[in-house]
C-alpha cells in the first residue's frame, strides 16, 4: 500500500482551458473525498464517493466542475474553462466507511494565468 | 451549515506546552478530527474525539466537549519540528468541514 496518489503534482494552464486530475486512493477504501485549498485556509470540501456513488457535492461548486469514480477505484476531477479563482491545490483523500479517517494525497496545484 | 472557529496564528518556546483552541457550530456531528499540515504539504491526521473527554497520544492530547462546542489540541514538549498549521475538522455523515487552520511557529 502506497497510500493515496495524485497526478499531476502541478499543473499550469490558461485560463479558458480544460484540466483533469486523477486521484488513486488507498486500495481498500471505498470512500474518496475531493477538496480545494487556497493559502491560509482550510480544505474546502469539493465532494466525496462511496464506491462509485458520488453523495454529495457542494453546492459552492460550479457546473464547470465534475467529478467520476467510474469503478470505485480512481476518480478524476475535471474543471472546465477554467478562471484564475480556480487556482488552488486540490487534495484527494480516502477513508474506509468503518473509520471515518482521511488519508490525503500530496495534492495537485493548479496555476490558472 | 457548518462554522469552525480556530485562532489564527500561536507562538510557543520549544519544549514549553501549548493548547490549540477549536469551537464549532454545525447542523450534524459524528466526530471532530484534528490534522498537521506542514507548508507545502498534504494534512496528516493527529487524533479523532467522538465521545466528550480527553484522547491522549504521545506528545498531543486532544479534548472534547460536544455540549460546548469546543476542542481543543494540546501539544507537549514542543519541538521545532512541530511548527505547522493545525486543522480542527468536524465530520457529519461522511463530509468533514474544515477550519481555517492554526498556524503555530515554535522558537527555539
Amino acid at each position: 500500500d502506497t497510500g493515496v496518489s495524485q497526478d499531476p503534482r502541478h499543473k499550469i494552464t490558461k485560463r479558458g482551458q480544460n484540466v483533469t486530475f486523477r486521484c488513486d486512493p488507498i486500495s481498500e477504501h471505498n470512500r474518496l473525498y475531493w477538496y480545494r485549498q487556497t493559502l491560509g485556509q482550510g480544505p474546502e470540501f469539493l465532494t466525496y464517493f462511496q464506491n462509485e456513488a458520488q453523495l454529495e457535492k457542494s453546492r459552492l461548486l460550479s457546473d464547470r466542475f465534475s467529478a467520476e469514480r467510474p469503478k470505485g477505484s480512481f476518480s478524476t476531477l475535471e474543471i472546465q474553462r477554467t478562471e484564475q479563482g480556480d487556482s488552488a491545490m486540490y487534495l484527494c483523500a480516502s477513508s474506509l466507511v468503518s473509520n471515518p479517517q482521511q488519508y490525503f494525497g500530496p495534492g495537485t496545484r493548479l496555476t490558472v494565468t | 451549515g457548518q462554522n469552525i472557529d480556530q485562532p489564527t496564528e500561536m507562538t510557543a518556546t520549544e519544549g514549553a506546552i501549548v493548547q490549540i483552541n477549536c469551537t464549532y457550530q454545525t447542523s450534524g456531528f459524528n466526530g471532530l478530527f484534528w490534522y498537521q499540515q506542514h507548508a507545502g504539504e498534504a494534512p496528516t491526521f493527529l487524533s479523532y474525539n467522538v465521545l466528550d473527554g480527553l484522547e491522549e497520544k504521545g506528545r498531543f492530547s486532544s479534548f472534547l466537549s460536544r455540549s460546548k462546542g469546543y476542542s481543543y489540541l494540546l501539544l507537549k514538549e514542543l519541538q521545532m519540528k512541530d511548527s505547522a498549521s493545525y486543522l480542527c475538522a468536524v465530520t457529519n455523515a461522511g463530509k468533514s468541514t474544515f477550519g481555517d487552520g492554526t498556524t503555530l511557529t515554535v522558537k527555539p
